[in-house]
């Protein structure tokens, strides 16, 4: 089945600093790909998206490709802010639309 | 627009007891499902339905039921808690399937004990 596997947090970097999050997944068909945000005490925010590839979604500063060749839709951001602190969950749809498969999150914090 | 809302926020049950969680939107989104969060598992598909009177299956369905009776509710239901369901509960809505973007409620943090 589906799978979406994102590096394990806490990821903890200094303000203005660089950020990656890798994201890969297992899907068949031609999945669209999410990046969502959760902040503390909130629900799931949607972040940006991609659905074919090669495209680019980007928001907020933060960008990700859709990479079929390599599988990955990895997260960045050229400078993080500590606003920025919270739950990255990368996310595709299948084929048929009715499901997301979430990774399993990965948590930023971003010190002064 | 209040957006999706869910009640209660908290939620301390016995093993053994029912309670239903409470999930509205006001935005005539078709679409709306109840994920479970739990620590390193991301978020897990428990239901979903594509419009009233229409539910299906996701992920981790044994243990709930749903019911869609109107567009603007999706009530979860546990039967018969049991501590392998404490859990962060989060209903989501979207206009449509798939490409749309999901709108999360603040979510709803059961305990069973």
């Amino acid at each position: 089945g589906d799978s979406v596997t994102q590096m394990e947090g806490p990821v903890t970097l200094s303000e203005e600093a660089f950020l990656t999050i890798n994201c890969t997944y297992t899907a068949t068909g031609y999945p669209s790909l999410f990046w969502y945000v959760q902040y503390p005490g909130e629900g799931l925010q949607l972040l940006l998206k991609a659905t074919k590839a090669d495209d680019k979604g980007s928001n907020k500063g933060f960008e990700a490709t859709y990479r079929k060749e390599t599988t990955s839709f990895h997260l960045e951001k050229g400078s993080v802010q500590v606003s920025d602190s919270a739950v990255y969950f990368c996310a595709l749809s299948n084929n048929a639309g009715n499901m997301l498969t979430f990774g399993g999150g990965t948590r930023l914090m971003v010190k002064p | 627009n209040a957006g999706v809302t869910q009640t209660p926020k908290f939620q301390v049950l016995k093993t053994g007891q029912s309670m239903t969680l409470q999930c509205a939107q006001d935005m005539n989104h078709e679409y709306m499902s109840w994920y479970r969060q739990d620590p390193g598992m991301g978020l897990r598909l428990i239901h979903y339905s594509v419009g009233a009177g229409i539910t299906d299956q996701g992920e981790v369905p044994n243990g709930y039921n749903v019911s869609r009776s109107t567009t603007e509710d999706f009530p979860l239901r546990l039967l018969s808690a049991a501590p392998s369901q404490t859990s962060v509960y989060f209903c989501a809505s979207s206009l449509g399937r798939g490409l749309d973007e999901q709108y999360f409620g603040p979510g709803t943090r059961l305990t069973v004990t």
